[in-house]
């Protein structure tokens, strides 16, 4: 079945340092890629999306390039903030229709 | 745009006692609706998937008899959670998935009801 890998944290940097949260999935055909943010106490927010091979979404800085090559959808940031420490999740959707498949969230903790 | 809310944002009740918690999406039609449970420092499971007008359809392992959802219309599903237990208390976070979409899933979330059973 379809399944998302994503690295495991907490990641933890210092403000301006550059971001990578490795996301790798298992799917059949051709899947939608997401990655959503839950900042503390708050619900998930999409952060950027793909919906096919080569696809870069991107939004806030963040940015990530669906690859089917090596089915990876690694999340990237030039610059961190310290108002970027939330956790993040990876996440697919095989059919449109169907639910998300998450990863396990990664816990990003910037300190200035 | 594409808002969902979940009423309550938080709940205690006794064990035994049931809890509706709802999720509207405020200014689209969802055609779709997801409930997820997500414990603590871990991912989003899904429960369960609601459409409009049919049946839910629970994951493996989820009891429909304990999880109750109701899809009445296309801007409202609920959840309730019948003879609450303290293994039952958790953070439950609804979805939704606006009609006319076609082939593109984005799915809207809501802010997630924290359930403490007592």
């Amino acid at each position: 079945g379809n399944s998302v890998t994503q690295m495991e944290g907490p990641v933890t940097l210092s403000e301006e340092a550059f971001l990578t949260i490795n996301c790798t999935y298992t799917a059949t055909g051709y899947p939608s890629l997401f990655w959503y943010v839950q900042y503390p106490g708050e619900g998930l927010q999409l952060l950027l999306k793909a919906t096919k091979a080569d696809d870069k979404g991107s939004n806030k800085g963040f940015e990530a390039t669906y690859r089917k090559e090596t089915t990876s959808f690694h999340l990237e940031k030039g610059s961190v903030q310290v108002s970027d420490s939330a956790v993040y999740f990876c996440a697919l959707s095989g059919q449109a229709g169907t639910a998300l498949i998450f990863g396990k969230g990664t816990t990003l903790s910037v300190s200035s | 745009g594409a808002v969902v809310s979940q009423h309550p944002s938080w709940v205690i009740c006794k064990s035994g006692t049931s809890v509706k918690i709802e999720c509207r999406s405020l200014d689209f039609q969802a055609t779709t609706m997801f409930w997820y449970r997500q414990f603590p420092k871990q991912s989003l499971m899904l429960m369960a998937t609601s459409n409009e007008g049919s049946k839910a359809t629970y994951e493996q392992g989820v009891e429909k008899d304990k999880f109750l959802i109701n899809h009445a219309s296309l801007t409202l599903s609920t959840l309730t959670v019948t003879s609450a237990h303290p293994e039952d208390s958790s953070f439950y976070i609804c979805s939704a998935r606006a009609a006319g979409q076609g082939d593109y899933n984005e799915q809207f979330f809501g802010p997630g009801t924290r359930l403490t059973v007592l």
